[in-house]
C-alpha cells in the first residue's frame, strides 16, 4: 500500500489567497483526521471524519477553514483567505477505525507570506 | 481536558548512552497511550500502544512503560539512527481522537 498520500508537499502563497490541501487515505480506512503542527503548539487536531461524515470540527481555528470528504478516497482542507499565522505543517492521517492507531501522511508545509 | 506533557524538550546523547523520555498525562479514562517517532520532513510513525498500568512494549533498542500518570520511553545503547522527535499521545474513554504532546527531540551523536 502506498500509505496516506498528501499533496502538495510544499505550498507558498500570498496572504489573502485560497489554499487547498489534499489527502488520499489508505484504502479501507474508515476514519480520517486533519492535524496541524507548529513548534509552539505541537500537533493539534483540526477535524475528523468517520465514514466520510465530519464528526468534530471544533479544532478548526476559524470560518476561514473548511474541510470536505466527498468520498472514501479523498479529502480536502481549504483555507480562504489565508493569513501568515496559518503557516504550519498540515498532516492528514487515516485509521481503520477511530479507536485504532493512525497512519500519517508526509504532510504539507504551508507558508503564507 | 486531556493533556500530555513531554520532557525533556530536547535531549542530546552520545552513542551508547542510555536514557529515558518522559510523557506525563491527564486524561478522563485512558483508552490507550501511543508513542510515535517523527523524522524531519515526515509524518509521525507509529511505535507502540500501551493500555494499562504496568504494561511494557519493546522494539529493538526502545522500551515503553506505563504507570497511572506517566509513560517512559527507554532507549538502550542508542545509535545515531535513533535521532528523531518522539511523540506521545493519549486516547480517552470517550474514544475521541488522539491528543499529542509536543515531543522530545532526540539527537544521538556518534
Amino acid at each position: 500500500d502506498a500509505g496516506v498520500i498528501q499533496s502538495p508537499r510544499h505550498e507558498v502563497t500570498e496572504m489573502g489567497q485560497e489554499v487547498t490541501l489534499r489527502c488520499k487515505p489508505i484504502s479501507g480506512h474508515n476514519s480520517l483526521f486533519w492535524y496541524r503542527q507548529t513548534m509552539m503548539r505541537g500537533l493539534e487536531l483540526l477535524i475528523y471524519f468517520n465514514n466520510n461524515v465530519p464528526i468534530d470540527d471544533s479544532g478548526m481555528p476559524e470560518d476561514r477553514f473548511s474541510a470536505k470528504m466527498p468520498n472514501a478516497s479523498f479529502s480536502t482542507l481549504k483555507i480562504q483567505p489565508s493569513e501568515p499565522r496559518d503557516s504550519a505543517v498540515y498532516f492528514c492521517a487515516s485509521s481503520l477505525r477511530k479507536d485504532y492507531g493512525y497512519t500519517f501522511g508526509s504532510g504539507t508545509r504551508l507558508t503564507v507570506v | 481536558e486531556d493533556q500530555v506533557t513531554q520532557s525533556p524538550e530536547a535531549l542530546r546523547l552520545q552513542e551508547g548512552e542510555s536514557s529515558s523520555l518522559n510523557c506525563s498525562y491527564t486524561v478522563s479514562g485512558l483508552r490507550g497511550l501511543f508513542w510515535y517517532r517523527q523524522d524531519p520532513g515526515k509524518g509521525p510513525e507509529f511505535l507502540f500502544t500501551l493500555y494499562s498500568a504496568g504494561e511494557e512494549k519493546e522494539k529493538e533498542r526502545l522500551k515503553a512503560t506505563l504507570t497511572k500518570k506517566e509513560s517512559f520511553l527507554h532507549i538502550t545503547a542508542p545509535k545515531p539512527e535513533d535521532s528523531a522527535t518522539y511523540l506521545c499521545a493519549v486516547r480517552n474513554s470517550g474514544n475521541t481522537p488522539l491528543v499529542f504532546g509536543k515531543g522530545t527531540r532526540l539527537s544521538v551523536i556518534a
